[in-house]
């Protein structure tokens, strides 16, 4: 079965500008998680969603936001970018029973590599 | 919030050498999983412990949960170069957020 599609793989944006990325998850997995990666602080949850509903946030400006779509596809939106926030962002498809009963992992797609200038 | 250490944070071998990771968690986990990022790569689940104690292997892997399921480590035998990456534990907070460690960079001298 396809894996995470993750869209696009690359973004060069400019401060203040904003950005929305795609994540279509596996097919039958109704979860999509969301993740910022960079170099100095690993990987830092942003937010959880679940059949349209947002789960959990984590602790983000409120120019982090994100929704899910009937199909389970999910996109994130930065608005007012700033430098700090170039980074790899990462998706993950579960089947959404919850991280505690997760005993298949997460599935995580390829990233969208965000470099604001 | 619930944090979760991994030490250490680099760690470069000779091949064939082994390699250990350790991870830590600040509160009493339902269960510890394990990835694995390969350069340039994305985070890939290799396993997921849940009993008090529980030990699994996957072929060099050795994967150990403790008695307190408040610390796990991951043990490489004998390391490869297809081993190189970093690996990551995650514990659950909550039943709908996945917190990862900082990870541990593994490089290998071939």
């Amino acid at each position: 079965k396809a894996g995470v599609t993750q869209t696009p793989r690359y973004l060069i944006k400019t401060r203040g500008q904003q950005v929305t990325l795609s994540c279509s998850p596996i097919s039958g997995h109704r979860s999509v998680s969301w993740y910022q990666q960079t170099p100095g602080q690993g990987l830092q949850f942003l937010f959880e969603y679940f059949s349209e509903t947002q789960r959990n946030k984590g602790n983000f400006p409120g120019r982090f936001s994100g929704r899910q779509f009937s199909n389970s596809r999910s996109e994130m939106n930065v608005s007012t970018l700033e430098l700090g926030d170039s980074a790899l962002y990462l998706c993950a498809s579960s089947s959404g029973q919850g991280a505690r009963v997760t005993f298949n992992g997460y599935t995580f797609g390829s990233g969208t590599r965000l470099t604001v200038v | 919030g619930q944090q979760v250490m991994q030490i250490p944070q680099y760690q470069h071998v000779q091949e064939g050498e082994d390699f250990t990771t350790y991870c830590n968690s600040s509160t009493t986990l339902s269960n510890i999983q394990w990835y694995k990022q390969r350069p340039g790569g994305h985070p890939v689940f290799l396993i997921q412990l849940v009993k008090s104690g529980e030990v699994k292997k996957q072929k060099r892997l050795t994967f150990q949960f403790g008695e307190a399921k408040k610390n796990s480590s991951l043990h490489i035998t004998a390391t490869q170069t297809t081993d190189v990456g970093t690996y990551f534990c995650a514990g659950p907070q909550g039943a709908q957020k996945l917190v990862f460690g900082q990870g541990t960079r593994l490089t290998i001298n071939p």
